[in-house]
């Protein structure tokens, strides 16, 4: 049982490059979510989606964007990477809000 | 609106002490509350949450939970610490109704003193 599952686990891009972080889940879960880690900050969410098909703004959605085509799958877009942009990123998923969230082990992302 | 506070960013305790991780929480709605556990290099665990049914609240590891309503608190202890309880600590809280986002604290880093 794969759970959530985050790739790349590291990237490290110059600035203004572009990638895609991709988040996979196998337990059918309807929401999910994409967060940064930072030191002192704690989890801070980016976008999340309650379904396929649906995406909606977090905490600190400057600078991302995100699409959910499929259940299993939720990607997080850098079109453009800023130094600010340093951090982890964690996908994590859950049934229903109510319910825990099951997270990924995180990707590493540098950018010089 | 609602929020979440963890008092105290890192907390330090000897093996075999109390642990006591503080947590209160803002709501103007009955709340969802949860801690999870974060090892290093790894993603969030759940340890427990409250989901209404009673305020003590046992979790995995030895670790629980009391709901105070009153003192809008939802702090976690643990009655003596063991070496692989040094983690960070998150607390989490949703709501039942309205907004349909979920907040974390900023963490408390547990220290386990040999």
């Amino acid at each position: 049982n794969a759970g959530v599952t985050q790739t790349p686990k590291f990237r490290v891009l110059k600035t203004g490059q572009s990638m895609t972080l991709l988040c996979a889940q196998d337990m059918n879960h309807e929401y999910m979510y994409w967060y940064r880690q930072d030191p002192g900050m704690g989890l801070r969410l980016i976008h999340y989606s309650v379904g396929e098909g649906t995406t909606a703004k977090g905490e600190v959605p400057d600078g991302y964007n995100v699409s959910r085509l499929k259940k299993q799958n939720f990607l997080l877009g850098l079109e453009s990477a800023a130094p600010s942009q340093t951090s982890v990123y964690f996908c994590a998923s859950s049934p229903t809000l109510r319910q825990p969230q099951h997270f990924g082990d995180g990707t590493r992302l540098s950018i010089l | 609106a609602q929020s979440v506070t963890q008092l105290g960013s890192h907390v330090s305790v000897s093996e075999g002490a109390l642990v006591l991780l503080r947590c209160n929480y803002s709501s103007s709605v009955p709340p969802y509350l949860f801690w999870y556990v974060q090892y290093p290099n790894q993603g969030l665990q759940l340890l427990l949450k409250y989901t209404s049914a009673a305020t003590l609240v046992k979790g995995i590891n030895g670790f629980e939970a009391e709901f105070k309503k009153s003192e809008t608190s939802f702090h976690l202890t643990k009655p003596s610490a063991h070496m692989s309880d040094a983690a960070e600590y998150f607390c989490a809280v949703t709501a039942l109704k309205g907004g349909n986002q979920f907040y974390f604290g900023t963490g408390t880093s547990l220290t386990v003193i040999p």
